[in-house]
């Protein structure tokens, strides 16, 4: 069965520190891998997304993921983190070729931004 | 406006009482979803439909119905609720199935 993990549960980073969350996916197949962000007290809002191509992808508010398909790692960055940022940050998978419709989400990853 | 709409926000009832909660997409969205959110679970999915009167079973079933007679409504039902299914909802939507998903507000639902 497919599965996601994300091992950072808890980050806590000064303002302007660097960012990287870890995401990694258990499927050998096609896959379309997204990151979400819920900031406190909201819904889940699309940061970025990947189908095929450049394994760089950007998305909003400066943050961005590179996909490794050898390592099965869809990990999310951003240079410089703003007090703003503080959210919890999901990764999500689904496999096209798998024969199931489903939407895998990792377990989450709460940042605390520092200001 | 673009939005999935969810109602109600909050509920708390008491066991065995049967609720639903309601969905909305304006979008003429084909797929529709249904997750609950629990600490240090994530979001796992509940049940998905892929168009209308085509439902299937996500991660966690149990316990949960649902139906899509029209493309906009996704409603949740649950029967006999039980304290273990205390949680956050979310209702999401795609275009179609493999696609980004927009995302409800969320139902905090409490079942004492």
């Amino acid at each position: 069965a497919q599965s996601v993990s994300q091992h950072n549960h808890h980050v806590i980073l000064s303002e302007a520190a660097s960012l990287e969350l870890g995401c990694n996916y258990s499927y050998g197949g096609t896959v379309n891998l997204f990151w979400y962000v819920q900031y406190p007290g909201q819904h889940l809002q699309l940061l970025l997304k990947y189908f095929s191509g450049d394994p760089l992808v950007k998305g909003i508010k400066g943050f961005e993921a590179e996909f490794i398909k050898s390592k099965f790692s869809f990990n999310l960055r951003k240079p410089s983190v703003q007090w703003s940022d503080t959210a919890e940050y999901f990764c999500a998978v689904n496999a096209p070729t798998s024969g199931t419709y489903k939407y895998i989400f990792g377990t989450g990853t709460r940042l605390k931004v520092l200001a | 406006e673009a939005q999935v709409t969810q109602n109600p926000r909050y509920l708390i009832t008491v066991t065995g009482k049967k609720l639903t909660v309601t969905c909305s997409q304006n979008m003429n969205h084909e797929y529709m979803s249904w997750y609950r959110q629990d600490p240090g679970l994530g979001l796992r999915q509940i049940y998905y439909s892929m168009n209308v009167e085509v439902t299937d079973k996500g991660d966690v079933p149990e316990g949960y119905k649902v139906s899509r007679k029209e493309k906009r409504n996704f409603p949740l039902i649950l029967e006999s609720p039980s304290p273990n299914q205390t949680s956050l909802y979310f209702c999401a939507s795609s275009n179609i199935w493999g696609y980004e998903q927009y995302f409800g507000p969320g139902t905090r639902l409490t079942v004492t």
